[in-house]
Parts: structure tokens; C-alpha cells; sequence
């Protein structure tokens, strides 16, 4: 696609609920990660994904978080029993080759609010 | 823990000054350097990226690095309202560059 794609845009989930976090990269980018940007916060590593593979896991805040990707395309963040301190913008960047060096280019990101 | 701090602003400039943007970082190993910028409501868009000392020009934009004294800022030029923006520093949290650290970002605000 013309961009990297994120889905929902809002998201707005009980305390408790699980949530699945949908982000499209640039065709053809090998290289995925996953952010998320706290209110006034800066924005906080998640995931790094290069294919299929995660060799980067160390951001994911707890065992609640999970993301995955296939055919090294789409990948889906998934946050369980959500809490209010989830609530936050999920952002997702793709890159053609690993490292931030390149430059990767953000999605819009998903704001999910957990009430 | 590695950290990246930045003044959380508001910097205000009158069109056609010098922005200028500092950031500090904690860890002396960091190989490269990035300043993002982010529109209200926006996703980061990346300005440059700097990983020797020095300067580096792009256009209206210069980063400057000092890695003995772990800081790096971004200065632009003939600031225009269309640079009103928060600009988040980042720096790469391993060799391979595949994750970075960023600071909370500084609100820069041009008046006409």
C-alpha cells in the first residue's frame, strides 16, 4: 500500500476485554515494529518484528501483550484483559530493511481507551 | 535504564527566527540519533538522523551532535507557523538499530 495502515483508528474497550490491534506496512518492508505514546509520554518500543520472526520482544510490558505477523505482512497486537493503564496511541512502523537507521515510516496509530 | 530528556516546552519563536531543540541522553553507547517531528493528532514523521559528531544540514533543518557531552539538538532556520509541531529526539536502544528510545518531546510554536 501507499502507507503503512492501522486499524481501528479509536478503540474504546472495557476493563477486562481483550483487543486486537491491526497494523499494514508498506509492501515489501521486512522490517515492522510496534510502539506505543502514553499521554504526554514519548513514545515506548514495543516490538520489533524482521518477517515473521520477533528477535525483539523486550518492550512488551507484560504477559498480556502478544503481537504476531504473517506472511510477512499484516501484523496483529493483542492486549488481554485490558486496564485503564493500556490506554494509550499504538503505533506501527515498517521499514524495507531492519534498523530505525533506514528510515521507517508511522502509521496513524490506534488510540484505545480502556474505561 | 537508558533515557532520553528533552524540554517539554512550549518554545516559542517569531517567524523566521532560530528554533533551536535540545535534547540529553543517558547512555554513551548510542550509535545514532533521530529527531521526529509530530503534528497534533499526527503520526512521527522522521527530519533526520545524525550519528557522527558534528553537524549535519538538511534544507532549513541542522542536527548537531557532542557525544562526550551526550547531547544533540536540532536547529531550524527561517522557522516557519508550519513548524509548529513537538519534535521527539530519539536514540537507537541496541547496535542493530532496531528499537529507539525517545524523549517526550519538545512543543515548538511559531508566531506569525
Amino acid at each position: 500500500g501507499a502507507g503503512v495502515s492501522q486499524s481501528p483508528s479509536n478503540k474504546v474497550t472495557e476493563k477486562g476485554k481483550d483487543v486486537e490491534l491491526r497494523c499494514d506496512p508498506i509492501s515489501g518492508h521486512t522490517a515492522l515494529y510496534w510502539y506505543r505514546q502514553r499521554l504526554g509520554q514519548g513514545l515506548e518500543f514495543l516490538i520489533y518484528f524482521q518477517g515473521n520472526s520477533a528477535p525483539d520482544k523486550s518492550g512488551l510490558p507484560s504477559d498480556r501483550f502478544s503481537a504476531e505477523r504473517t506472511g510477512e505482512s499484516v501484523s496483529t497486537l493483542t492486549i488481554q484483559r485490558t486496564q485503564q493503564e493500556d490506554s494509550a496511541v499504538y503505533l506501527c512502523a515498517s521499514s524495507l530493511v531492519p534498523g530505525m537507521n533506514t528510515e521507517a515510516f508511522f502509521g496513524q496509530g490506534t488510540r484505545l481507551t480502556v474505561v | 535504564q537508558k533515557e532520553v530528556e528533552q524540554n517539554s516546552g512550549p518554545l516559542s519563536v517569531p517567524e523566521g527566527a532560530i528554533a533551536s531543540l535540545n535534547c540529553t541522553y543517558s547512555d554513551r553507547g548510542s550509535q545514532s540519533f533521530f529527531w521526529y517531528r509530530q503534528y497534533s493528532g499526527k503520526s512521527p514523521e522522521l527530519i533526520m538522523f545524525i550519528y557522527s559528531n558534528g553537524d549535519k544540514e538538511d534544507g532549513r533543518f541542522t542536527a548537531q551532535l557532542n557525544k562526550a557531552s551526550q547531547y544533540v539538538s536540532l536547529l531550524i532556520r527561517d522557522s516557519q507557523p508550519s513548524d509548529s509541531a513537538t519534535y521527539l529526539c530519539a536514540v537507537t536502544a541496541n547496535q542493530a538499530g532496531t528499537a529507539l528510545i525517545f524523549g517526550k518531546g519538545t512543543t515548538l510554536s511559531v508566531s506569525s
